[in-house]
């Protein structure tokens, strides 16, 4: 059974650079049939789409955060991680990582991690 | 302001039907597949309905989604007090290049 678990701090200083990763089990990130992603939702708001990445690397983001935002991929350890830098208190949220159906669409989702950014 | 446009409440009585809306124009819901989403207070969102119409596997036949022109629609017939959630629309943008969610919608069971 896929499971998709987010790890990173809870807790960021402004200015500072946001690194989560998303561990694979059940399933293989380089399989050629799905994208990987990740998906952010700030408290008691909306879904943010960040972005995706295909195991052979090609990725999408979203335009209002392409400039600040790194999306990798790791196959030996079937894992993907994202960088958001500059962060600021508008980026804290629960950040979701998925696997995507396409280049976009959320088919399995990651626990979420909430991300606090405050000094 | 989302890409997509969804009401922000609905309500209804149980075992009755609702539909929530989802707009959009023609680069993303007019030209792109259309998913949809359920999301419990405290959870990860769940995949109710993806490419218009189609459920996953374990998604009961009670949950059905329709696309026309640059508008969609998710339609929950035989309403239960444990269908209350918020609910998403969600495309792919194809000017954006990128995926868009819609504002998501408040379901009361009343």
């Amino acid at each position: 059974q896929l499971q998709l678990q987010e790890s990173g701090p809870g807790l960021v200083k402004p200015s500072e650079t946001l690194s989560l990763t998303c561990t694979v089990s059940g399933g293989s990130i380089s399989s050629r049939s799905y994208y990987w992603g990740w998906i952010r939702q700030p408290p008691g708001k909306g879904l943010e789409w960040i972005g995706s990445i295909y195991y052979s690397g090609s990725t999408y983001y979203n335009p209002s955060l392409k400039s600040r935002v790194t999306i990798s991929v790791d196959t030996s350890k079937n894992q993907f991680s994202l960088k958001l830098s500059s962060m600021t208190a508008a980026d804290t949220a629960v950040y979701y990582c998925a696997r995507l159906l396409g280049r976009w669409c959320p088919t399995a989702w990651g626990q979420g991690t909430l991300v606090t950014v405050s000094s | 302001q989302s890409v997509l446009t969804q009401p922000p409440s609905v309500s209804a009585a149980p075992g009755q039907k609702v539909t929530i809306s989802c707009s959009g124009s023609s680069s993303n819901i007019g030209n792109n597949y259309v998913s949809w989403y359920q999301q419990l207070p405290g959870t990860a969102p769940k995949l109710l309905i993806y490419d218009n119409n189609n459920r996953p596997s374990g998604i009961p036949d009670r949950f059905s989604g329709s696309k026309s022109g640059t508008s969609a629609t998710l339609g929950i017939t035989g309403l239960q007090t444990g269908d209350e959630a918020d609910y998403y629309c969600g495309t792919w943008d194809s000017s954006l290049s990128a995926g868009v969610f819609g504002g998501g919608t408040k379901l009361t069971v009343l």
